[in-house]
């Protein structure tokens, strides 16, 4: 089970920090990404990490701004934003990797924590 | 832009058997994966490569064809309307993208 939190409304240039708590699993066993859905959109990837490595990547919208970390002692995923732009309001989700190929297939979701920003 | 390419809406009528279609270079290189969206709920993964989650009914099936990958519903019900979309690493294999998305109207 993924667990999101953090979201909320805040102003353009500023930043935000969101949580994913896993349960049921190890999340350093698997490959983790955020995905996100801006209102009436479909959905966007925005950033992963790798099990193994801890090696991330972002997509070009976020790269720089946005940062992807793991703390395996508390079995939680963040996603650091800074420098938010009115385009980054969406649904925030956390979604485990099958991690079982090259492939990236998403098995299991959080339920999205809400990010608007709004001046 | 999205380096997935699906058609925005497709319908068909209840019962009936209904293909919905994703196409990209990187389909090539990586089998792609299927979501099933409804409205207010988090994505579903419905198919992945040939294979099937557990719980996902055995009318769902997928195939590939070279860039192009399929995922397949037969015997539509009224609970698989939905948005679905497809997703793939990108071509340089380390980014994920997804699909635009397919509306599924049940008629």
């Amino acid at each position: 089970q993924l667990v999101e939190s953090g979201g909320g409304l805040v102003q353009p240039g500023t930043s935000l920090r969101l949580s994913c708590a896993a349960s049921g699993f190890s999340l350093r066993e698997f490959d983790m990404h955020w995905v996100r859905q801006g209102p009436g959109k479909g959905l966007e990837w925005v950033a992963s990490i790798k099990w193994k490595s801890g090696a991330s990547d972002y997509a070009d919208s976020v790269r720089g701004r946005f940062t992807i970390s793991r703390d395996n002692a508390k079995n939680s995923l963040h996603l650091q934003m800074n420098s938010l732009r009115v385009e980054d309001t969406a649904l925030y989700y956390c979604a485990k990797d099958k991690s079982v190929t090259a492939a990236s297939y998403l098995d299991s979701w959080g339920q999205g924590t809400l990010v608007t920003v709004s001046s | 832009s999205s380096e997935l390419t699906q058609d925005p809406a497709v319908s068909v009528a209840l019962g009936q058997t209904l293909k919905i279609t994703c196409q990209g270079d990187s389909l090539r290189s990586y089998y792609g994966g299927w979501y099933q969206q409804k409205p207010g709920q988090a994505p579903l993964l419905v198919m992945y490569g040939r294979n099937r989650p557990s719980g996902i009914p055995d009318r769902f099936s997928g195939s590939s064809s070279g860039t192009t990958i399929s995922l397949t519903i037969t015997n539509v019900q009224a609970e698989d309307e939905a948005d679905y979309y497809c997703n793939s690493r990108d071509s340089s294999g380390t980014r994920v993208v997804f699909g635009g998305g397919t509306r599924l109207t049940v008629l």
